[in-house]
């Protein structure tokens, strides 16, 4: 199957700092991903669509400027949360893949903000 | 719409058999099947892509009754290795694989 490979696996950054998560698709073009957020004991909840070339769409309730997603080619798509806090510690995950196969799941970012 | 999962914990002796329900209150396209182990990414089990299809691998099955707007993931005989949390995710048909999760459900097999 194809293979999504995020980094880092974990990150722990001080509050008020900014962090970049990375997600590849390595054996496939991925026009769209999709980045979700998960909390302890929580479902996946979809935060935005991310498609190559164009501005990410986000879900209500999510704050664009504050989590920052670019997805310059079609095999790297980058969430940025800004200005962290530790209400921002989680679990996200990014995905690609259609509606009619399996989506490919990257391996997830733990964030901590101390 | 978040899809509903139910029960939202189970716990089973090794060997019994379990059903996990995901129900929507929108039409549904696809349904995807998912479990999650302790601090990992979610697995894939597999995935319905249109009403009355039925699917399975080793003692894992489900069906997609497109007309209730349903779908359930029946796990028999179970094993040791089948404790997570399943989730059930919904793919809206234009929306690619943008993919609406339920709460999941804690499946725990016990010796």
């Amino acid at each position: 199957g194809a293979v999504v490979s995020q980094h880092p696996s974990r990150v722990i950054c001080k509050s008020g700092t900014s962090v970049k998560i990375e997600c590849r698709s390595l054996d496939f073009q991925a026009t769209t991903m999709f980045w979700y957020r998960q909390f302890p004991k929580q479902s996946l909840m979809l935060m935005a669509t991310s498609n190559e070339g164009s501005k990410a769409t986000y879900e209500q309730g999510v704050e664009k400027d504050k989590f920052l997603i670019n997805h310059a080619s079609l095999t790297l798509s980058t969430l940025t949360v800004t200005s962290a806090h530790p209400e921002d510690s989680s679990f996200y995950i990014c995905s690609a893949g259609t509606g009619r196969t399996e989506a490919f799941f990257g391996q997830g970012t733990r964030l901590t903000v101390v | 719409q978040q899809p509903v999962q139910s029960p939202q914990a189970v716990i089973l002796r090794e060997g019994e058999d379990a059903v996990i329900n995901c129900s929507s209150s929108k039409a549904l396209y696809s349904v995807h099947w998912y479990r999650q182990k302790h601090g990992e990414a979610p697995v894939f089990l597999m995935i319905l892509l249109k009403g009355g299809e039925q699917k399975g691998h080793d003692k894992i099955s489900a069906s997609f009754n497109e007309k209730k707007q349903q779908s359930s993931l029946y796990l028999t005989a179970s094993q040791l290795s089948y404790s997570g949390t399943y989730f059930c995710g919904t793919g809206g048909g234009n929306q690619g694989g943008k993919l609406i999760f339920g709460q999941g459900t804690e499946l725990s097999v016990k010796p």
